[in-house]
C-alpha cells in the first residue's frame, strides 16, 4: 500500500496562506490523492482530492508535483477555524473502499 | 452538520455488556463505513457496506457484528468487548464505494471498563 508522509505539526498565523506538504514517493498511476481534516471533538471532513492537475475549491487548493511523488494542500487564508489535523490520503489503487490514513498534520493557529 | 448522524455520541459499558452504535446518513448515499479511531494510532477501516452488502471487513473481531438494513442505516452491535477497545468509532458514507469523498458523522466514544 502506499503511504504518505506529513510533518507531525505545523504553525501559522491567522489571516496568512498555509502550505501543507505530503510526500508520497510510492504513489501507484492510478492513486488518487485526497485531503481530510479533523477538527477538534469531529469527524474528519473531506477538503479536497485529486489525479494529476493542481485542484481549486472553496476551501483550499491542491498542488501535485509534475512526478506526482508529493503534493501540497494550500490554505489561501487561515483563520483560526482553520485549526485541525490535516491528513493527506491515497486511496488504493488495489481497493475502492480503502483510504490509508497516517497520523496526520496538526496545524496551528495562532491570532 | 454533514448529514451523517451517530448515536449515542459517549458510551460506557462493561465487558460483559451487549450495546448498539447507530449511524444515519441523510445524503441518500449508497455506502457506509465503519471506522476506529484509537488515541496515537491512525484511522482503521472496519466495515464497508455498499448498497447495503458488506464488500470489506478487514480483520476486525467477532465481538463487532455490523448490520445495514438499507442504505440509510448502520448499526455496529457489541458485545464482551476489551478494555483496548475503547475508541472513537465514526461512521462515513459516500455516494458509491469508490473514489467519492466520504462524509463523516461525529463519533461514538466508548469507553469499555
Amino acid at each position: 500500500d502506499a503511504k504518505t508522509t506529513q510533518p507531525n505539526s505545523m504553525e501559522s498565523n491567522e489571516e496568512e496562506p498555509v502550505h501543507l506538504p505530503c510526500n508520497h514517493s510510492t504513489i501507484s498511476g492510478t492513486d488518487y490523492i485526497h485531503w481530510y481534516r479533523q477538527l477538534p471533538s469531529q469527524g474528519p471532513e473531506y477538503v479536497i482530492h485529486g489525479l494529476t492537475s493542481n485542484v481549486n475549491n472553496r476551501m483550499a487548493s491542491l498542488a501535485i508535483a509534475e512526478d506526482r511523488k508529493s503534493s501540497t494542500l494550500i490554505l489561501h487564508r487561515a483563520t483560526l477555524r482553520d485549526a485541525a489535523v490535516y491528513y493527506c490520503i491515497l486511496r488504493d489503487g488495489d481497493s475502492n473502499y480503502q483510504l490509508i490514513w497516517g497520523a496526520g498534520t496538526k496545524l496551528i493557529i495562532k491570532p | 452538520e454533514t448529514g451523517v448522524t451517530q448515536t449515542p455520541r459517549h458510551l460506557v459499558m462493561g465487558m460483559t455488556n451487549k450495546k448498539s452504535l447507530k449511524c444515519e446518513q441523510h445524503l441518500g448515499h449508497n455506502a457506509m463505513y465503519w471506522y476506529k479511531q484509537s488515541a496515537k494510532k491512525p484511522l482503521e477501516l472496519m466495515f464497508v457496506y455498499s448498497l447495503e452488502e458488506r464488500v470489506e471487513n478487514n480483520s476486525v473481531p467477532s465481538r463487532f457484528s455490523p448490520e445495514c438494513p438499507n442504505s440509510s442505516h448502520l448499526f455496529l452491535h457489541l458485545h464482551t468487548l476489551q478494555p483496548e477497545d475503547s475508541a472513537l468509532y465514526l461512521c462515513a458514507s459516500s455516494q458509491s464505494s469508490g473514489r467519492y469523498e466520504q462524509y463523516f458523522g461525529p463519533g461514538t466514544r466508548l469507553t469499555v471498563t
